[in-house]
């Protein structure tokens, strides 16, 4: 039971490239999530998704884009990348969408944007 | 709108010191509340949680009581580990399951 897993662990981009960052989950949850992660502001939900098919803006989805083409995975994709989304990239899942269930996050993506 | 605020780090300790982190939120109607901590190049993991208010979420030795009266929801440690050493997130969901963070209050543990 790996839980959530992400790929790639880190990954150098220059400005205007674009990348896709893949999570995925084993535990059969319906619900999925991209945060990211920045010194001094804790993590800031960019996307979530709530079933296969189907997403949702969070805090700060400018310049990012999601899929949920499949229920075990959840994809971020950077169509055209700047300096302002280096961050560390974390994925997380949960059961239910309740605000009293805990949530299952992988290791993270270091992504630099040069 | 909903917050978190938590108290700055880097918080260094000797060890089998007490730890206390604050934690106060911002929110309307009645949020679960959460602590994750991040150890040396992880990812995040619930350490304990409380859902409602009076609750006393504890695991592990650490303790936090969900006080609504002063909005606050403190992490406590009588006695902190070496292996304690890590970053401490506070954090509320109050609309789903959509978490909003504190920045963080990181520990560093000496033996």
């Amino acid at each position: 039971n790996a839980g959530v897993t992400q790929t790639p662990k880190f990954r150098v981009l220059k400005t205007g490239q674009s990348m896709t960052l893949l999570c995925a989950q084993d535990m059969n949850h319906e619900y999925m999530y991209w945060y990211r992660q920045d010194p001094g502001m804790g993590l800031r939900l960019i996307h979530y998704s709530v079933g296969e098919g189907t997403t949702a803006k969070g805090e700060v989805p400018d310049g990012y884009n999601v899929s949920r083409l499949k229920k075990q995975n959840f994809l971020l994709g950077l169509e055209s990348a700047a300096p302002s989304q280096t961050s560390v990239y974390f994925c997380a899942s949960s059961y239910t969408f309740s605000p009293t269930d805990t949530q299952y996050f992988g290791p993270g993506t270091r992504l630099t944007v040069l | 709108g909903n917050s978190v605020t938590q108290m700055e780090g880097p918080v260094t300790l000797s060890e089998e010191a007490f730890l206390t982190i604050n934690c106060t939120y911002t929110a309307t109607g009645y949020p679960s509340l959460f602590w994750y901590v991040q150890y040396p190049g992880e990812g995040l993991q619930l350490l304990l949680k409380a859902t409602k208010a009076d609750d006393k979420g504890s695991n592990k030795g650490f303790e936090a009581t969900y006080r609504k009266e002063t909005t606050s929801f403190h992490l406590e440690k009588g006695s902190v580990q070496v292996s304690d050493s890590a970053v401490y997130f506070c954090a509320l969901a109050n609309q789903g399951g959509k978490l909003i963070f504190g920045q963080g209050t990181e520990l560093s543990v000496k033996p």
